[in-house]
């Protein structure tokens, strides 16, 4: 079945940038997604990603999508306390059955 | 706008026992997902119910069931519960049933069965 990996954990100072990688293996994904949770919330859609792009940005997030070696990476900029938490990588084939990574805790040291 | 609400936040549970969920989508929203989290697993997917109909449907035993109303809430239940179910609860809602449609999450449901 379906696939979505990632490590599980990442930690990094505060102002540095932070690199969450995610890797697949369902070759019909159409769009790939980048949720964050804190602690006791549920989940935040922080941005995604259609199959035919490779990059995109949105303020601090860059995402990189390697299709062919079915990669996806999320880099936060000047990265912040607040932005502790955990990150799933998630991909759908389409319509709303989506596909969740185990998740990557981020971990940032003032 | 208010977002995706769920009741209860928290249930307690015995084996054996039934349990009734319930999800409220953000106004406008006709489609909601289910998604049940533990730290085994990780996120997996239930179902998705859209206009009072399941869509689609993950690979959970049919102890698992849900439900849409024509107001589009919508409610899973789990029968004769074991201890494998204690987890986060999560539902999601969207707009449509389409591909790349945001889902909206609510801040889950924390059932713990003993």
């Amino acid at each position: 079945g379906e696939d979505v990996e990632q490590s599980l954990f990442l930690s990094v100072r505060e102002g540095d940038s932070s690199v969450i990688n995610c890797t697949y293996t369902d070759s019909s994904s159409t769009y790939l997604y980048w949720y964050k949770q804190e602690p006791g919330a549920g989940l935040q859609l922080l941005t995604y990603i259609f199959s035919n792009m490779d990059m995109k940005q949105d303020q601090r997030l860059t995402v990189l999508l390697n299709k062919k070696d079915k990669h996806l990476s999320l880099r936060i900029a000047d990265t912040q306390t607040g932005d502790s938490a955990i990150y799933f990588c998630a991909n759908s084939g389409g319509y709303q059955k989506v596909t969740f990574g185990t998740g990557t805790k981020l971990q940032v040291i003032p | 706008k208010a977002g995706v609400t769920q009741t209860p936040r928290y249930l307690i549970k015995t084996r054996g026992q039934q349990v009734t969920l319930s999800c409220s989508p953000i106004s406008g929203h006709r489609s909601v997902s289910w998604y049940q989290q533990t730290p085994g697993q990780g996120l997996q997917f239930l179902f998705e119910y859209f206009s009072e109909t399941q869509r689609n449907k993950g690979n959970f035993p049919g102890r698992f069931s849900g439900r849409q109303f024509s107001n589009s809430r919508s409610e899973m239940n789990v029968s004769t519960l074991e201890l494998g179910d204690s987890a986060l609860y999560l539902c999601a809602s969207t707009r449509t049933s389409g591909p790349g449609e945001t889902q909206y999450f609510g801040p889950g449901t924390r059932l713990l069965v003993l």
